[in-house]
């Protein structure tokens, strides 16, 4: 367990509306990642952050946001939500040795 | 662009046979190459990485083989029980930190009983 909850873990939502996916760790890490991942694409970072109000962009990172205002919180926005949405979210950290990536369960988000 | 290209995408052994997943990327400064097992419905966990100081590396079943000049790296699972059945998935992150992974698309690998 590397102390990540998701939430929430399931959400259906319908196009146009705006949706948060909350991801909070207890091991006081640096650095933290929003992954989505796609039948057929692996897993794409979608932003990432080095620290409290420091993010940056990812691969995929249109048509989201993110914000991180306690160490402990990283937050995914997605401020109008798509079909193209529709996926499996991970929440992941990076331990404070760097060398080692711990994700999260999951949020599966369908936008109907 | 693709920087990190995993085959095959699915693979069948039977139990006690060796698997065999392949990754080849193209970003020479790559330096941290892990790889990541996943059951469905669970996140992505770290099963065995290398760095490229090394060209094998060992932990129990589970072998990464690490070709540098040919930029490819390999995942070989000895006597693969029907246990291993999930998907894997390589990845690649720069400058000896994994601050940034790149993931291959996955292998869903089955092991038949």
């Amino acid at each position: 367990d590397a102390g990540i909850t998701q939430s929430p873990r399931h959400k259906v939502t319908e196009t146009g509306t705006p949706v948060t996916l909350r991801c909070h760790q207890t091991e006081n890490h640096r650095y933290m990642y929003w992954y989505r991942q796609d039948p057929g694409h692996g897993l794409r970072l979608i932003h990432y952050s080095y620290g409290v109000k420091d993010t940056d962009k990812g691969e995929v990172s249109d048509g989201y946001s993110v914000s991180r205002s306690k160490t402990e919180d990283f937050l995914l926005t997605l401020e109008s939500a798509t079909s193209s949405q529709t996926s499996v979210y991970f929440c992941a950290i990076n331990d404070h040795s760097g060398n080692t990536i711990y994700f999260g369960e999951g949020s599966w988000l369908t936008v109907v | 662009q693709q920087q990190v290209k995993q085959s095959p995408q699915s693979l069948i052994v039977q139990k006690g046979g060796i698997s065999i997943i392949n990754c080849a990327y193209e970003n020479t400064a790559f330096d941290y190459f892990p790889w990541y097992q996943q059951f469905p419905g669970k996140g992505p966990a770290l099963l065995i990485a290398i760095r490229p100081d090394v060209s094998e590396k060992k932990e129990g079943r589970f072998t990464i083989s690490f070709n540098k000049s040919a930029k490819q790296f390999s995942l070989h699972i000895m006597d693969s029980q029907p246990g291993d059945s999930a998907t894997y998935f390589c990845a690649a992150s720069p400058g000896g930190s994994n601050y940034k992974l790149t993931f291959g698309k996955g292998t869903l690998l089955t092991v038949n009983p």
